[in-house]
């Protein structure tokens, strides 16, 4: 049972322009989400999060938007940039605020971002 | 400060024998998270400790596999009689104690295991 969904294998996006990667998630006790950036051969790089108790973040070229009601996540990139080519993985928490070291997070498959010069 | 350390980053194994696979933590941190990775998939959450403690084991297989987080040294994830379905990319992630600021989990580069 995938809990966190991201129903686009990959995307490709044109230098420049705005990139948007969507995740969808059943689990409504969810209640903490973060995107991580993958290259290959390495590990995953923490990129941004949110709080449920909020509606969007932003962080320079990034921003996520939550919109709990539909139980969706997308992750904005704008401008575009080449070496923002990599696997985008969606993830989910429980237990936000708790304190003391994160549980396990839920990770969808991922979407590979292919930036086009 | 050197990031999460991982190893081997790549083990191969006949089936039958047991893999070791390696995680030192950030330093000051005190958490310590196992995910595997198969092909084509997302992450999936195995285990997590803290020195001397495992808190949630929910994502372990109940046999052949088991983590330690000793008082000293690195975290263990340990695959006994290994076969061809344990092949994946393991990786390791640690945080550090505190409060929800401190959430964001920080991942070693991984260990790719490949069972002939």
């Amino acid at each position: 049972d995938q809990q966190v969904k991201q129903n686009s294998p990959s995307l490709s996006v044109q230098e420049g322009r705005i990139s948007i990667l969507n995740c969808d998630y059943t689990n409504s006790m969810f209640d903490y989400f973060l995107w991580y950036k993958k290259y290959p051969a390495e590990g995953p790089t923490f990129l941004i999060s949110i709080s449920s108790i909020k509606d969007k973040n932003e962080d320079g070229r990034f921003t996520v938007f939550l919109n709990k009601s539909a139980k969706h996540l997308s992750l904005h990139i704008v401008p575009s940039q080449p070496g923002d080519s990599a696997v985008y993985f969606c993830a989910a928490e429980i237990g936000g605020g708790s304190g003391g070291g994160a549980d396990g997070l839920t990770f969808g498959k991922g979407t590979h971002l292919i930036i086009q010069p | 400060n050197a990031g999460v350390m991982q190893n081997p980053r790549h083990l191969v194994r006949r089936r039958g024998q047991e893999a070791r696979l390696r995680c030192s933590p950030m330093k000051g941190h005190s958490h310590v998270y196992w995910y595997r990775q198969l092909p084509e998939e997302g992450l999936k959450f195995m285990v997590y400790l803290q020195k001397e403690n495992i808190i949630d084991e929910s994502g372990m297989p109940k046999e052949r596999f088991s983590a330690e987080f000793p008082k000293e040294g690195p975290s263990i994830l340990r695959i006994q009689q290994v076969v061809r379905g344990d092949s994946a990319a393991y990786f390791c992630a640690s945080s550090p104690p505190g409060g929800r600021s401190y959430n964001e989990q920080f991942f070693g580069p991984g260990t790719r295991l490949t069972v002939l």
